[in-house]
């Protein structure tokens, strides 16, 4: 079964530090994609990173890295220096085949407080 | 600007009264997407399009209908909608199946009574 998971309800970190979101998921298929999402109190979905199955090195998006490890089959985030603004929900999908169209699953989501 | 509009972003409604939610996006994708979100269940496919004309089911389709009469629109429409209904839906676009780019809509907040 095609599945992503997301352990962590909630996560709580000083800002400037670093954290690390967890995410697994479950695949079948030899290529896919796999996303981060971060989703403030608004309510819009932010597309943060991406990481293709086949890529080589991890992805990195300014303070955003994805640590990519294929055979444990996990994508966690990582941000860097936290700042109060990265208080939010972060979702992790995978983008699968769907008959002839692709569509993503997403994890339960972690909810990440910066404490000053 | 490149977005994806949905209307209304607020809507509260009785059971069995139908109702449409307007996705429209100007970007020319071909990819056109309806999801919902739970707490604790993240995002889950209603419906997708590939194209004009071109619609399949997703994952939690009961008790919702698409059309997708022209590329830039792709409305959600609950014919009787029931208190489980209540939901966050999202709309999203992207180029192609692939998604690398997925633009999703700002989110219209459903509640059934």
């Amino acid at each position: 079964a095609q599945k992503i998971t997301q352990t962590q309800p909630g996560m709580f970190v000083q800002e400037k530090e670093a954290v690390t979101l967890d995410c697994t998921y479950d695949t079948s298929d030899p290529s896919y994609g796999l996303f981060w999402y971060k989703q403030p109190s608004s309510g819009e979905m932010i597309f943060l990173i991406y990481q293709g199955s086949y890529d080589q090195q991890n992805a990195t998006e300014g303070r955003y890295s994805l640590n990519f490890q294929k055979a444990r089959k996990s994508a966690n985030l990582v941000i860097s220096a936290s700042q109060l603004g990265d208080s939010a929900m972060y979702f992790c999908a995978m983008r699968v085949s769907y008959n002839q169209g692709g569509k993503l699953i997403f994890g339960q989501g972690t909810e990440l407080s910066v404490k000053p | 600007e490149a977005q994806v509009t949905q209307n209304p972003r607020y809507l509260i409604t009785v059971t069995g009264k139908k109702l449409t939610v307007t996705c429209s996006q100007n970007m020319n994708h071909e990819y056109m997407s309806w999801y919902r979100q739970d707490p604790g269940l993240g995002l889950r496919q209603i419906y997708y399009s590939m194209n004009v004309e071109v619609t399949d089911k997703g994952d939690v389709p009961e008790g919702y209908k698409v059309s997708r009469k022209e590329k830039r629109n792709f409305p959600l429409i609950l014919e009787s909608p029931s208190p489980n209904q209540t939901s966050l839906y999202f709309c999203a676009s992207s180029v192609g199946q692939h998604l690398y780019e997925q633009y999703f809509g700002p989110g219209t907040r459903l509640t059934v009574t």
